[in-house]
């Protein structure tokens, strides 16, 4: 069963312009949440994340928001640029039962010039 | 930082044939993962091991999959026979097991099984 769930496979902005993709969750028990990055024949790389006591994490263009009683995070990246271009994944753990990630399936990011 | 070195980067083998995945996480962490990436499953946790010793391998989908940690700088993925369904890409990832230190991945392997 997927636990965590991006529902949007792929996702196309204009430069400049802000992106947000979204990701859902089913385990109260998660209480950290991370995105990754990926470009092709890369592995994921760790971009952002925020524990279950925030809402709100910033880093420079990038910001992750948890709403914890709809089960719902978003990253927005503002001003997108075409180089974030990427597959974002969104990923979820429990802090109390080990340190795996459980993935999403991931949002395919094309940022158009 | 090297990173986290995974070998070979692409493998091609007949149907019931060995294969086995390397790995080197980065010096000085402590916990390592094995994960796979399908188009209809995306990346799955297979195994995870704490301090050389696995830890959760309900991930592994069946006894064909075989994984060890002989040592801290080095893990291995065995899968014997390979069939074609697991043909995917498979990653390693390492991190510190403190906090909520994220993984660092490699670049993976694809597995192709023909």
């Amino acid at each position: 069963d997927q636990q965590v769930k991006q529902n949007s496979p792929s996702l196309s902005v204009q430069e400049g312009r802000i992106s947000i993709l979204n990701c859902d969750y089913t385990n109260s028990m998660f209480d950290y949440f991370l995105w990754y990055k990926k470009y092709p024949a890369e592995g994921p790389t760790f971009l952002i994340s925020i524990s279950s006591i925030k809402d709100k994490n910033e880093d420079g263009r990038f910001t992750v928001f948890l709403n914890k009683s709809a089960k719902h995070l978003s990253l927005h990246i503002v001003p997108s640029q075409p180089g974030d271009s990427a597959v974002y994944f969104c990923a979820a753990m429990s802090s109390g039962s080990g340190y795996a990630l459980n993935f999403g399936k991931g949002t395919s990011l094309l940022v158009t010039p | 930082d090297a990173g986290v070195i995974q070998s070979p980067r692409h493998e091609v083998t007949e149907m019931g044939q060995e294969v086995t995945l390397r790995c080197k996480p980065i010096s000085g962490h402590n916990s390592l993962f094995w994960y796979r990436q399908t188009m209809m499953r995306g990346l799955e946790l297979l195994i995870y091991f704490n301090n050389n010793v696995p830890i959760d391998d309900s991930g592994m989908p069946e006894d064909r999959f075989s994984a060890k940690m002989p040592n801290a700088s080095f893990s291995t993925l065995k899968i014997q026979p390979s069939e074609p369904r697991d043909s995917a890409v498979y990653f390693c990832a390492s991190s510190l097991k403190t906090g909520n230190s994220p993984l660092h991945f490699g670049n993976g392997t694809r597995l192709t099984v023909t």
